[in-house]
């Protein structure tokens, strides 16, 4: 079965430094990544997402994450954070269900706030 | 343009009652679907649908039932709730199983106390 997993929990930052966020999965054919947002109290939002071709790629509000085939990995970067980027985001992997769907199977989340 | 409209917004239900949860898509997407989102665990995948008429079991299906009678429209139901079923629910659809995103809807808060 595939799994997702999120290296940090809670991440802290001041306003302009930088973001990486760890996400390795465990799925050993092709597969579809995502990263979601969650602000404070709404609903998910799509970050960016890799189907296939370029392994860098770039989302909206500045955010981009590079695939890494051979790490299993999809982190996520940002090169200067703000104050509005506080929110949780998880990283999401679909490797398609038996007779079509698509089952996003999701990390456990990584919970940041940026401070002023 | 509505995308995925979740009816209702919040929810607090006693042990042992019954209610249906509605999701609503406007995209004409084929797979709709609903998860759960509890703390530290992300969101875990309960039942989803390919179709009209169609209905498949995720990952933690138990308690719950589902139907999608017409192509826009995913109903979540608990039969007798229990306290384990306090969440956020979130509902979701996308246009094809593969090479495609899923939109969720706003997310219900279902207490059961």
């Amino acid at each position: 079965a595939q799994s997702v997993s999120q290296h940090n929990h809670h991440v802290i930052l001041s306003e302009a430094a930088s973001l990486e966020l760890g996400c390795n999965y465990s799925y050993g054919g092709t597969v579809n990544l995502f990263w979601y947002v969650q602000y404070p109290g709404q609903h998910l939002q799509l970050l960016l997402k890799y189907f296939s071709g370029d392994p860098l790629v770039k989302g909206i509000k500045g955010f981009e994450a590079e695939f890494i085939k051979s790490k299993f990995s999809f982190n996520l970067r940002k090169p200067s954070v703000q104050w509005s980027d506080t929110a949780e985001y998880f990283c999401a992997v679909n490797a398609g269900l038996t007779g079509g769907g698509n089952k996003l199977t999701f990390g456990t989340g990584t919970q940041l706030k940026v401070e002023l | 343009n509505a995308g995925v409209t979740q009816t209702p917004k919040f929810r607090v239900l006693k042990t042992g009652q019954s209610m249906t949860l509605l999701c609503a898509q406007d995209m004409n997407h084929e797979y709709m679907y609903w998860y759960r989102q509890d703390p530290g665990m992300g969101l875990r995948l309960i039942h989803y649908s390919v179709g009209e008429g169609t209905t498949a079991k995720g990952e933690v299906p138990d308690g719950y039932n589902v139907s999608r009678l017409k192509k826009q429209n995913f109903l979540l139901g608990l039969e007798s709730a229990a306290p384990s079923q306090t969440s956020v629910y979130f509902c979701a659809s996308s246009y094809s199983g593969r090479n495609t995103e899923a939109f969720f809807g706003q997310g219900t808060r279902l207490t059961v106390v």
